[in-house]
């Protein structure tokens, strides 16, 4: 069945570094793909997204590129901020309508 | 933006009473909804999806006699948590998806969660 595996957290990083979280899926047919970003305490926000292969999402300087060729959606951040700290979720659309996520992780940015 | 609220953010209730706890979505109509829990440094476990008009659909494993979900209108869906005990405390999420978007249309609009603490 449908499912994405994203990298282990938590993840800690300096202010201005460089971000990478990997998320692999596996799934029938051309799902559309997801990041959501959980901030401490609240519910779940979309981050970006990407319909189709190729595509590229992108939101307050994350960007995710649509690979079909390699089943991935990695997100990046070129220089991240202390108030990037928060749960990061990969996910990906079922044909039901429905998400499936992937089992998060966690960025911690030091000042 | 599509605006998803819940409420109550936060509830604290004694042993074997039941809680109610409802989404809305506030600028659009959601034909389904989706009930997910979030246990500590977890991921999000879709509980049920919420059809308006229609029963829910239950994950495997989860007792719907237990978690109660009414969808009475394309702008509300509630979940109860029926004799509630200390090990069903967690952190509740609601989504919806927008009926505007279509049969599959993936994107949902979440919530802002209530935690629940049963004492």
């Amino acid at each position: 069945g449908n499912s994405v595996t994203q990298m282990e957290g938590p993840v800690t990083l300096s202010e201005e570094a460089f971000l990478t979280i990997n998320c692999t899926y596996t799934a029938t047919g051309y799902p559309s793909l997801f990041w959501y970003v959980q901030y401490p305490g609240e519910g779940l926000q979309l981050l970006l997204k990407a319909t189709k292969a190729d595509d590229k999402g992108s939101n307050k300087g994350f960007e995710a590129t649509y690979r079909k060729e390699t089943t991935s959606f990695h997100l990046e951040k070129g220089s991240v901020q202390v108030s990037d700290s928060a749960v990061y979720f990969c996910a990906l659309g079922g044909s039901q309508g429905n998400l499936i996520f992937g089992k998060g992780t966690k960025l911690s940015v030091k000042p | 933006g599509a605006v998803v609220s819940q409420h109550p953010s936060r509830v604290i209730c004694k042993s074997g009473t039941s809680v109610k706890i409802e989404c809305r979505s506030l600028d659009f109509q959601a034909t389904t909804m989706f009930w997910y829990r979030q246990f500590p440094k977890k991921s999000l476990m879709l509980m049920a999806t919420s059809n308006e008009g229609s029963k829910a659909t239950y994950e495997q494993g989860v007792e719907k006699d237990k978690f109660l979900i009414n969808h009475a209108s394309l702008t509300l869906s509630t979940l109860t948590v029926t004799s509630a005990h200390p090990e069903d405390s967690s952190f509740y999420i609601c989504s919806a998806r927008d009926l505007a978007g279509g049969p599959g249309y993936n994107e949902q609009f979440f919530g802002p969660g209530t935690r629940l603490t049963v004492l």
